[in-house]
């Protein structure tokens, strides 16, 4: 049973293109969690998605920044026009239902050029 | 006030020592509740779930006082590789998002 995948690990982008950051959840979840860590700061929640839905997106910036969980295939988190503040660490996680341990990805570490 | 809060440390401690963390947390309704562990520019990883009556693993024991809004993390003999960063996490009914404090870290040194 293959953990939380995501990819890539490490993305460059110039100021001003798209980055798309993918999540597979562990087999059998169906709830999954976006966070964004800058570096010695705390993991901040962004955005709670199960399949096809979108439950709860207060941790996300209303600008620029999108996310979907389809039907077949992983979840993907969405950042137009990114800006050098978008330098961070994005961690997935994954839960079988709620009030549950969650279980995480290794992240993807995208750098802002 | 934060919903989530934690001590940053660092806990600086000699391999051996018995060490000790707490967490606080807002809201009242809160229903589960975790410890994980984050090594430098790594995932956080599950280390355990808190019960209500209290819960062991080896030399880790986490406590949940429902009353005064804390869970603690105590960790016995500690080992070099027990350096980390120690996660504290809430999961509130009603919203159902795992909420992470700041964490706080620790150092076992020689």
């Amino acid at each position: 049973n293959a953990g939380v995948m995501q990819n890539p690990r490490h993305l460059v982008r110039r100021r001003g293109q798209e980055a798309r950051l993918r999540c597979s959840p562990m087999k059998g979840h169906s709830h999954v969690y976006w966070y964004r860590q800058l570096p010695e700061e705390g993991l901040k929640f962004m955005v709670y998605l199960q399949k096809e839905n979108i439950i709860d997106e207060s941790g996300m910036p209303k600008e620029r920044f999108s996310a979907e969980f389809p039907k077949e295939g992983p979840s993907i988190l969405r950042i137009q026009q990114v800006v050098r503040g978008d330098s961070a660490a994005y961690f997935c996680a994954s839960s079988p239902g709620t009030n549950t341990e969650a279980f995480f990805g290794q992240g993807t570490r995208l750098t802002v050029v | 006030r934060k919903e989530v809060e934690q001590d940053p440390g660092p806990f600086n401690v000699p391999e051996g020592a018995t060490v000790a963390f707490n967490c606080t947390y807002s809201n009242s309704a809160s229903q589960s509740f975790f410890w994980y562990r984050q090594d430098c520019r790594k995932e956080p990883k599950l280390l355990m779930s808190v019960y209500s009556s209290g819960n062991e693993d080896g030399r880790f024991t986490a406590q949940l006082n429902r009353a005064s809004q804390y869970i603690s993390l105590l960790i016995r003999d500690s080992k070099l590789s027990d350096s980390a960063t120690y996660l504290c996490v809430v999961i509130s009914g009603g919203s159902y998002i795992p909420t992470f404090g700041r964490g706080t870290s620790l150092i076992v040194h020689p």
